[in-house]
Order: structure tokens, then sequence, then C-alpha cells
């Protein structure tokens, strides 16, 4: 079966901006998650979804922002964007999602550089 | 606050030679810990899913430990191959589909 997909793959953005990105989890999957990967923080957890809820939100600015439709496909978007949000974005779908099962599968990932 | 840690940071070693990567975590009221392999600008593939009950999860020429009490799992590599080249990562969950990384071991394997 198909596995996580982001989309898209590379951004190039402005500071100022604002960004979306989405992400289709594996299918039957309902909870989504959002991480952040940078060299000098390694990956940082985002925000989780379940079942078009936000259960968990790490800690980031309010600049950072998600949901998640009634398909399970999730989207984050980043506004007023910075130089230091340049990093590679990282979508994790999982059946249930809770600690007793939290077997998670990755995308490929979103590389967004802002200029 | 659960810590994760790698060690070493970076690895190289010869093709053919068994090696074993370290994780350690402080926290150890954990229900599982995961194993991830990530090729450089790509995302994460998950290789071994430990639960708390299991001391052993297995995967072709992958053995990965779990040992509660110490806090640390062992991902073991027998036969080494310039295609395991890549970070490996572990993590364990904090929270409903809530990971927190260690900051990973760079695997060469040089032919």
């Amino acid at each position: 079966k198909a596995g996580v997909t982001q989309t898209p793959r590379y951004l190039i953005k402005t500071r100022g901006q604002q960004v979306t990105l989405s992400c289709s989890p594996i299918s039957g999957h309902r909870s989504v998650s959002w991480y952040q990967q940078t060299p000098g923080q390694g990956l940082q957890f985002l925000f989780e979804y379940f079942s078009e809820t936000q259960r968990n939100k790490g800690n980031f600015p309010g600049r950072f922002s998600g949901r998640q439709f009634s398909n399970s496909r999730s989207e984050m978007n980043v506004s007023t964007l910075e130089l230091g949000d340049s990093a590679l974005y990282l979508c994790a779908s999982s059946l249930q999602g809770t600690e007793l099962n939290t077997e998670a599968f990755f995308g490929q990932g979103t590389r967004l550089t802002v200029v | 606050k659960q810590e994760v840690t790698q060690i070493p940071a970076a690895l190289s070693v010869p093709e053919g030679e068994n090696l074993v990567l370290n994780c350690s975590f402080t926290d150890s009221a954990i229900y599982n810990l995961q194993w991830f392999r990530q090729d450089p600008g790509k995302g994460l593939t998950s290789l071994l899913l430990i639960q708390s009950s299991q001391r052993e999860q297995t995967s072709g020429r992958l053995n990965a430990s779990l040992d509660k009490s110490s806090g640390r799992s062992t991902l073991y590599i027998a036969a080494s191959q310039p295609g395991d080249s890549a970070t490996y990562l572990c993590a364990v969950p904090t929270g409903a589909n809530n990971l927190f990384f260690g900051t990973g071991t760079r695997l060469t394997v040089i032919p």
C-alpha cells in the first residue's frame, strides 16, 4: 500500500511570506504528526492531529499551525517566514497514535528554504 | 524530562564488519523504542519497533535489543554493506504519535 506522501518536495520562499505543506498518511492511519529537522536542533516535534483534532503541540511559536481533514490528510502552515524556518519538514503517520502503539511511518519530507 | 543520547555520533567501518549502535534514554517509563534510518536529505525509514515487553527484535541483518532498566537499546548490524551507510536514529514516545529522537549516529561503510 502507498506510503506517506508529502508535497511539495522542495520550496523556496522569501522572508515574510507564508507557506502551506501537505501530508497524506497511509490509508487507514488516523494520526498525523509533523516534525522539523535542522542541523542544529535535530528532529523536533511540532504537533499531532487525530480525527481532525490537535492532541499535542510542541514548543514552537504560533506562526506554526496545522489542520487535519476528514480523510486524515493534514496540512501545516507557517506564516511570516523567518530565515530560521529553513528546514526539512517531516510528516509521520500512525494507525492510532497512542503511546501503546506509536509505530510511526515517515514521508520523504518537504525541504523549505527561506531566503 | 526525557533525554536520548546516541554514541558515537559518527562511525566508519570496512565492508563486512559487524557493528553495534547505541541509544541511551533517561526515563525508562517507555512503551516502546523505534529505530530509523535516514539517507541524506530524505525522510525516515522505520527499521524496528521494540515493545517494552520485548527484549529483542530482528529483521534480516538487523537486531535491536532493549533494556528498560538500564535505559539502553542497541542496534546490531551484521555483515555491513556500503548500502547501509546512512544516519541511524532511535526514538521513544513521549505522547500520542509524539516521538523524542536521539541525535543519531552517522554510519559510513567503506567498500
